[in-house]
């Protein structure tokens, strides 16, 4: 099968712009969760979706948002950016009822 | 909540040397229990996982037991090569908070 993609790889943005991730799953993984990768604060979760609904959330501000698709894609958008927005966002998907998590390679944000 | 306490870094190593990493967990409930690797300018992989109290994960050498009565799931390898050389995180899941929770990651450089 083939792994989580993830696209863009790269992006540069300045303060004040929005930029939107994109997450393909594993095929017949229907949970989609997103995690933020800084230096400063570690690994730290983001949000999960399943079955195009959000079941859990973590501890960000209202600008980081996300959606799923049927197809069990998903996006994060991050509205209004700040330079602390820099950072890593990787993409983890599971299979439903399974507690096992697989990464893609990351898209990697830079504000300025 | 849940908390992943891992062994500070660097480590440095020569080729051939035995490796531990230390991890302490504090959870509610059995959580599962994974070592996951990054390369540079990599996503995730996964390493190994244990599931429940005495299992012992392993993959490519490496080896962590699943410790409840320690709360504890260290990485072990006999003899690292260079190839080695990434960064190791400790994480739990937790299936009520369905989230994986990191430790801060431990940097391990082999010399051949």
């Amino acid at each position: 099968k083939a792994g989580v993609t993830q696209t863009p790889r790269y992006l540069i943005k300045t303060r004040g712009q929005q930029v939107t991730l994109s997450c393909s799953p594993i095929s017949g993984h229907r949970s989609v969760s997103w995690y933020q990768q800084t230096p400063g604060q570690g690994l730290q979760f983001l949000f999960e979706y399943f079955s195009e609904t959000q079941r859990n959330k973590g501890n960000f501000p209202g600008r980081f948002s996300g959606r799923q698709f049927s197809n069990s894609r998903s996006e994060m958008n991050v509205s209004t950016l700040e330079l602390g927005d820099s950072a890593l966002y990787l993409c983890a998907t599971q299979e439903s009822g399974q507690e096992t998590q697989y990464f893609g390679p990351g898209t990697r944000l830079l504000v300025l | 909540g849940n908390s992943v306490t891992q062994m500070e870094g660097p480590v440095t190593l020569s080729e051939e040397a035995f490796l531990t990493i230390n991890c302490t967990y504090t959870a509610t409930g059995y959580p599962s229990l994974f070592w996951y690797v990054q390369y540079p300018g990599e996503g995730l992989q996964l390493l190994l996982k244990a599931t429940k109290a005495d299992d012992k994960g392993s993959n490519k050498g490496f080896e962590a037991t699943y410790r409840k009565e320690t709360t504890s799931f260290h990485l072990e390898k006999g003899s690292v090569q260079v190839s080695d050389s990434a960064v190791y995180f400790c994480a739990l899941f937790s299936g009520s908070a369905r989230q994986l929770t990191f430790g801060s990651g431990t940097q391990l450089t082999v010399l051949p």
